[in-house]
């Protein structure tokens, strides 16, 4: 199941920790996002990127950082500075210009003790 | 500011009825509506948009602009539509927001 991975499925740390997760995408897509997705609430954007060195802030940048060094990679950082980081987190990628048709990651749960 | 809301968490019909997902938006300019869908086990997905007026998967969902909705509509739903889903606003930015979803069983 190619396409766009995220890894691991699961994932825990202690508070105080930063830890970063990983997308990849083999679909030559020049965007890639980040979303943060809590119960009884929608997907809320966290970073975007549309293409490689540049991203942008989402509504709940605040405790995130990203990199986007290479097209095929969109890591993001969740600091010890995120408030509440257990949450589950989805990658997703898409052509330029048509940031409707994202190609959605299987998501990792990240829960913080 | 943009929103979404989807109304019903949870949503069951039987198999064969009508089945409605209700979406209602807020968005002061031109929007774009579309609809997501998640099946178990599967990846979130795009199911449509409004502006290809198509149907997929016998799903259709019309922009009122005059209600601010984006229902998705089925005449006879079936169980393979059981799944989550979610409606999505873009404002022509590089952004996407999404309600927060309605799970829909169709019981058998």
């Amino acid at each position: 199941d190619g396409g766009i991975t995220q890894s691991p499925k699961y994932l825990f740390r202690k508070e105080g920790q930063n830890v970063t997760l990983s997308c990849e995408q083999n679909l030559n897509h020049d965007a890639m996002y980040w979303y943060r997705q809590d119960p009884g609430q929608g997907l809320r954007l966290i970073y975007y990127s549309q293409i490689v060195n540049d991203f942008q802030k989402g509504d709940i940048a605040e405790g995130y950082s990203v990199s986007r060094e290479k097209k095929e990679s969109f890591p993001l950082t969740v600091t010890s500075a995120q408030k509440n980081p257990t949450a589950f987190y989805l990658c997703a990628s898409s052509i330029a210009g048509a940031l409707y048709e994202q190609y959605f990651g299987p998501g990792t749960r990240l829960t913080v003790t | 500011a943009q929103r979404v809301t989807q109304p019903e968490k949870l949503l069951s019909v039987f198999k064969g009825a009508p089945v409605e997902l209700k979406c209602n938006y807020s968005y002061s300019g031109s929007p774009e509506l579309f609809w997501y869908v998640q099946y178990s086990r599967q990846r979130l997905q795009l199911l449509l948009r409004h502006i290809s007026r198509e149907s997929i998967k016998g799903f259709t969902a019309d922009l009122n602009k005059g209600e601010t909705s984006f229902h998705l509509k089925k005449p006879f739903a079936q169980e393979e539509d059981s799944a989550m889903y979610y409606c999505a606003l873009s404002t022509g930015a590089n952004n996407l927001f999404f309600g927060t979803g309605t799970r829909l069983t169709v019981i058998p």
